[in-house]
């Protein structure tokens, strides 16, 4: 069955450094999403993307955040300059069809700012 | 701010009975639910969604939806130990948003 992928599992990095998440999101799928979640806290939705660009993205993915499609498989999520708050779990999910809001997630990225 | 909003639990069952989790939503302009599963320290795994109101069958699974109410529950039947875990109601939120709920943590007993 086919599944988005997501590396690395864990990453840890100190404050201030640029850290890049990465997702393989299910190949015929057209629609992909990063969302977050604070350890003990909802699932939050930072930015969806499509035909290589933002649909719509959330208060808290500000200028400090980027996503790209730099290639046909893989979908990034960059934090430029890492703050102890970017602490979280971050899921990369995937759609298949325009307006088809069953979203399919990765296992996460577990990002640890020391 | 549009919210979604669960019981937080623990919600305890013993095995073999029904589970029944619930959801109410503010955004009326919403038409799409979904449940989620999320076990402890993994990603979100889709379950059930439902887009009409009334009820919804999936093997075990029922998810029920009434609009006018703004609420879509789950129900589990015979529940199983491997039920265990936190259930998380998301509903969208303009064509590609997904709003969650903080989530329903179940413990299923044998």
């Amino acid at each position: 069955e086919p599944e988005v992928t997501q590396t690395p599992s864990h990453q840890v990095t100190q404050m201030g450094q640029e850290v890049i998440l990465r997702c393989v999101p299910i190949s015929n799928h057209l629609y992909f999403y990063w969302y977050r979640q604070i350890l003990g806290q909802k699932v939050e939705f930072l930015v969806s993307f499509y035909n290589n660009e933002i649909s719509e993205k959330s208060e808290i993915f500000d200028d400090q955040f980027s996503v790209e499609r730099p290639d046909g498989s893989n979908f990034t999520l960059k934090i430029r300059s890492t703050k102890l708050e970017d602490s979280a779990m971050y899921f990369c999910a995937s759609s298949e069809l325009a307006g088809d809001p069953e979203q399919y997630f990765g296992p996460g990225t577990r990002l640890t700012v020391t | 701010q549009k919210e979604v909003e669960q019981n937080s639990g623990p919600l305890s069952v013993p095995e073999g009975a029904i589970a029944s989790l619930n959801c109410t939503y503010s955004d009326r302009g919403s038409q799409s639910f979904f449940w989620y599963r999320q076990y402890s320290g993994k990603s979100p795994e889709l379950i059930m969604f439902i887009y009409s109101n009334g009820d919804k069958e999936d093997g075990r699974f029922t998810a029920q939806l009434n609009k006018a109410s703004q609420y879509v529950s789950l129900l589990i039947r015979d529940s199983q130990p491997s039920d265990s875990a936190t259930y998380l109601c998301a509903v969208n939120q303009g064509a590609q948003k997904l709003v969650f709920g903080q989530g329903t943590r179940l413990t299923i007993n044998p």
